[in-house]
């Protein structure tokens, strides 16, 4: 089955400094990986996705994310981190083993930017 | 991309009772989906709305407590009947643009308290 993981629940990181948040995958076959955003009180919003090519995916409001095969890994990063982006990050993937093609969400990953 | 939104964006609602939810999309859509986010917790598919068919549901989740219905390619409703407590979420509406290597997109959701 596909699934995805976000080790942390929760990542606090100081106003211009690199943020990372991580995420790990497990899929049989190709992964069609995503992260998406949620602010307070509104709905997701699509940030980035892997589907082949460059390992390096490069997505809205500065963030990016590193798909890593052999670690099974894509995590989600930003150079440096603004108070704005505060919110809650979810990472998914496409589970492409029924007709539907749904998404299957991690458990999410609060990110606090102090100023 | 697409535009989504959602009525209402907050309901209180008493024990025993129904609410329907509904979601617009501004373009024709095959697949529409509908979400549960639990306070503090992930995102948990409920099930994937046809047109034209029947709605598929996740294991957890049945026609008679979340009834839908996907009249048309833009248009679709979910019902939350007999309301608990345990029903007390954020449900959101999404939508697929086809191919699996497409993001999804998110309606703003819908804030439902049940007393």
């Amino acid at each position: 089955a596909q699934s995805v993981a976000q080790p942390e629940d929760q990542v606090n990181v100081a106003e211009g400094n690199p943020l990372t948040v991580k995420c790990t995958y497990s899929v049989s076959g190709n992964p069609y990986l995503f992260w998406y955003v949620q602010y307070p009180n509104r709905g997701l919003q699509f940030l980035l996705k892997y589907i082949t090519g460059d390992n390096l995916v490069k997505g809205s409001y500065g963030f990016e994310a590193e798909f890593n095969k052999s670690q099974t890994s894509f995590h989600l990063k930003k150079p440096s981190a603004l108070v704005s982006d505060s919110a809650l990050y979810f990472c998914a993937v496409r589970d492409i083993s029924g007709a539907t093609n749904k998404l299957i969400f991690g458990t999410g990953t609060l990110l606090a930017v102090q100023p | 991309s697409a535009v989504i939104s959602q009525k209402p964006s907050r309901d209180i609602c008493q024990r025993g009772t129904s609410l329907t939810i509904q979601c617009q999309v501004d373009s024709q859509v095959t697949m529409m989906f509908w979400y549960r986010q639990q306070p503090g917790q992930s995102l948990t598919l409920i099930a994937t709305a046809n047109q034209g068919s029947e709605a598929t549901y996740e294991s957890g989740f049945v026609i008679d407590k979340f009834p839908i219905s996907r009249p048309n390619l833009t248009f679709s409703t979910l019902t939350v009947s007999n309301m608990s407590p345990e029903d007390s979420s954020i449900y959101l509406c999404s939508v697929g643009l086809g191919a699996v290597n497409n993001e999804q997109f998110f309606g703003p959701g819908t804030r439902l308290t049940v007393l």
